[in-house]
């Protein structure tokens, strides 16, 4: 079984300062993928970022990148420059296998981000 | 590209009756359809998976003849609440994954069903 942990319930950071959000994970596969998603208060599901666990090399999408540690099984999100539409709820997911119907996604509590002025 | 939508967005229904929601990929055919449940301020849980001409997989608790699902093509899947009651009442969100690169999965805007 897998499982998704965010220790943080509640993080907030001023507008144009960085933030890390924390996600830990637990699979005994070697192939999975690790995700970031962002949900607004409009409640759609965005994709902020992908990592695939066998890339040594954090991924990046412009502000957002990532810090993986596959031996911790640590997954942490950082946003740059933060703007006040970066606020929402962020879901950190894993999913096992990187084809077949079988892999779903494991989502973890989330965390809410505030974007203060 | 790769757009999900659900319908309706909102709907509220009396307690007893049963309730159909939409799901559809509009630019992508999905080889899997996932259907997830939101409580306020709580997680996805998914309920079940789908994959087009076959029967869903449910998750262990969701009970099968509650939540039907049907993934009649490969753009289009329904959960139908049957005999909803109150404690039905939450957020649905629907998902549909591409067989592309990636497997890439996206997410509808959900559906907000409120039981009176």
């Amino acid at each position: 079984a897998q499982t998704v942990t965010q220790s943080q319930p509640e993080m907030s950071v001023q507008e144009a300062e960085t933030v890390t959000l924390s996600c830990t994970y637990d699979t005994s596969e070697s192939d999975y993928y690790l995700f970031w998603y962002k949900q607004p208060p409009s409640r759609q599901m965005i994709l902020v970022i992908r990592q695939e666990a066998y890339k040594q090399q954090n991924a990046t999408e412009n502000r957002f990148s990532v810090n993986f540690q596959k031996a911790a099984k640590s997954f942490s999100l950082k946003i740059s420059d933060s703007q006040l539409g970066d606020a929402a709820m962020y879901f950190c997911a894993l999913r096992v296998g990187y084809t077949g119907t079988a892999s779903k996604l494991t989502f973890g509590t989330g965390t809410r981000l505030q974007v203060t002025l | 590209g790769a757009v999900v939508s659900q319908h309706p967005s909102r709907v509220i229904c009396k307690s007893g009756t049963s309730v159909k929601i939409e799901c559809r990929s509009l630019d992508f055919q999905a080889t899997t359809m996932f259907w997830y449940r939101q409580f306020p301020k709580q997680s996805l849980m998914l309920m079940a998976t789908s994959n087009e001409g076959s029967k869903a997989t449910y998750e262990q608790g969701v009970e099968k003849d509650k939540f039907l699902i049907n993934h009649a093509s490969l753009t289009l899947s329904t959960l139908t609440v049957t005999s909803a009651h109150p404690e039905d009442s939450s957020f649905y969100i629907c998902s549909a994954r591409t067989g592309r690169l990636y497997n890439e999965q996206f997410f509808g805007p959900g559906t907000r069903l409120t039981v009176l």
